[in-house]
């Protein structure tokens, strides 16, 4: 099946550094990917979504200059949290599809707990 | 927002009972699907069910759907301790690809052995 790696799986750093997350499609091609912050015992927000070749489509309230997403290839998308404060911590979860239709699934990766202190 | 909304928000049952989760949204869907998530993982896809489809089945799990009512509903039968997980619900709008996912706030489900 459609497999998602996603890396670190755990992360913590000090405020003021930068963080980055990859996710990779490990077994398909993803020319788009998404981006979800979930706080605990909360739902998944979507932050963003990755196009490859192209620039990200964040969503309201994102902030684009904080949360870098780029996405090189066709199987990877990296997501920095640049210059990382507190209020950032989170578990980061990224996920692709292997279609590209309404009703194709996605698959999610295993998520990054950020923990920032 | 069309975000889904699941209820209970937290069930504990016992193993081999049945656990039923419901879900409800607010706007016009494609698809509606739902997913499991253990404590600390990504999601894994359970079940898809498409906006002209009433019920459907895998396995031990029966989804159904409701667009009048913009509902749907999650049993597990004769569940087990694995079952024990967090249930979301995510809805497709309408037009909309794969970015069109919602989820909804989940059930924490407790399998008691």
């Amino acid at each position: 099946g459609a497999v998602v790696s996603q890396h670190p799986s755990w992360v913590i750093c000090k405020s003021g550094t930068s963080v980055k997350i990859e996710c990779r499609s490990l077994d398909f091609q993803a020319t788009t990917m998404f981006w979800y912050r979930q706080f605990p015992k909360q739902s998944l927000m979507l932050m963003a979504t990755s196009n490859e070749g192209s620039k990200a489509t964040y969503e309201q309230g994102v902030e684009k200059d904080k949360f870098l997403i780029n996405h090189a290839s066709l199987t990877l998308s990296t997501l920095t949290v640049t210059s990382a404060h507190p209020e950032d911590s989170s578990f980061y979860i990224c996920s692709a599809s292997p279609g590209t239709g309404i009703y194709s699934p996605l698959h999610f990766g295993n998520g990054t707990r950020l923990t920032v202190t | 927002s069309q975000q889904g909304e699941e209820d209970p928000q937290a069930l504990s049952i016992q193993e081999g009972e049945n656990a039923t989760m419901n879900c409800s949204y607010k706007t016009s869907i494609n698809n509606l699907q739902w997913y499991r998530q253990n404590s600390g993982r990504g999601l894994v896809h359970l079940i898809l069910i498409r906006s002209n489809e009433r019920e459907k089945h895998s396995g031990r799990l029966r989804v159904t759907l409701d667009t009048s009512k913009k509902s749907s509903s999650l049993l597990i039968t004769a569940s087990r301790a694995a079952d024990t997980a967090s249930y979301f619900c995510a809805t497709a709008y309408s037009g909309g690809g794969a970015d069109g996912l919602t989820f909804g706030k989940g059930t924490h489900l407790i399998i008691q052995p």
